[in-house]
């Protein structure tokens, strides 16, 4: 357990419908990311927030995503009318602005939200 | 063309022996990562690098600016050591990671 948590685990939903991800980073971390993998490949970028700021969002992220930090603690990621593509793993990972580079390992990632859409 | 090359994509050893994964990126970094991912997702951060070595355990990761190159090396490897090693890097100026595709290792018994 990393300290990130991230809910649900795995959704399946039909093709057209919205779904929610839910992330609980670290408590102290400002800086949240949201990734996405699909088999076989590595992560991509999707978005990051420090506190409830979004400072970077990825061409990935079409109009049919949005996320959102409003306290500077949690994060969702939601994903309208979803498409087949969609289905993918969603990572949300956290790290500590400030933390020294050499001290190690600094970003800690969730376990991960599977979506398949049907 | 993935900007962070990983080789080799997949690696198959006998328990015992020692193991090097390669990361090759193609413009300047302020840090490279190497991270662990088991069946089921979870990613775990072994190491940040970013000028010389580091050893944790049986795990070494070692990193070559010059020639954008780094290598995760794992000594007297276990079955417990098969995973998905993943290589990414922060780019000057970016707080996101770029990654590798990953290099799926299983070590037999």
């Amino acid at each position: 357990d990393t300290g990130v948590s991230q809910d649900p685990r795995h959704k399946i939903t039909k093709r057209g419908q919205n779904v929610t991800f839910r992330c609980d980073p670290i408590s102290e971390h400002n800086r949240l990311y949201w990734y996405r993998q699909t088999l076989g490949q590595g992560p991509e970028f999707l978005t990051y927030f420090q506190n409830e700021a979004q400072l970077e969002k990825s061409r990935l992220l079409s109009d049919r995503f949005s996320a959102e930090r409003p306290k500077g603690s949690f994060s969702t990621l939601e994903i309208q009318r979803t498409e087949q593509g969609d289905s993918a793993m969603y990572l949300c990972a956290s790290s500590l602005r400030g933390a020294a580079i050499l001290s190690g390992n600094t970003i800690y990632f969730g376990e991960g939200s599977w979506l398949t859409v049907v | 063309k993935n900007e962070v090359e990983q080789s080799p994509q997949n690696l198959t050893a006998q328990e015992g022996e020692f193991i090097t994964i390669n990361c090759s990126y193609s413009v300047g970094i302020s840090a490279l990562h190497w991270l662990q991912q088991h069946p089921g997702g979870g990613i775990v951060s072994l190491f940040m690098l970013s000028s010389g070595k580091k050893k944790h355990g049986r795990l070494i990761a070692t990193i070559n600016i010059q020639e954008k190159h780094s290598s995760l090396h794992i000594t007297a490897s276990h079955p417990r050591d098969s995973a998905v090693y993943i290589c990414a890097v922060n780019y000057w100026g970016a707080q996101k990671l770029v990654f590798g595709q990953g290099t799926r290792l299983t070590i037999n018994p």
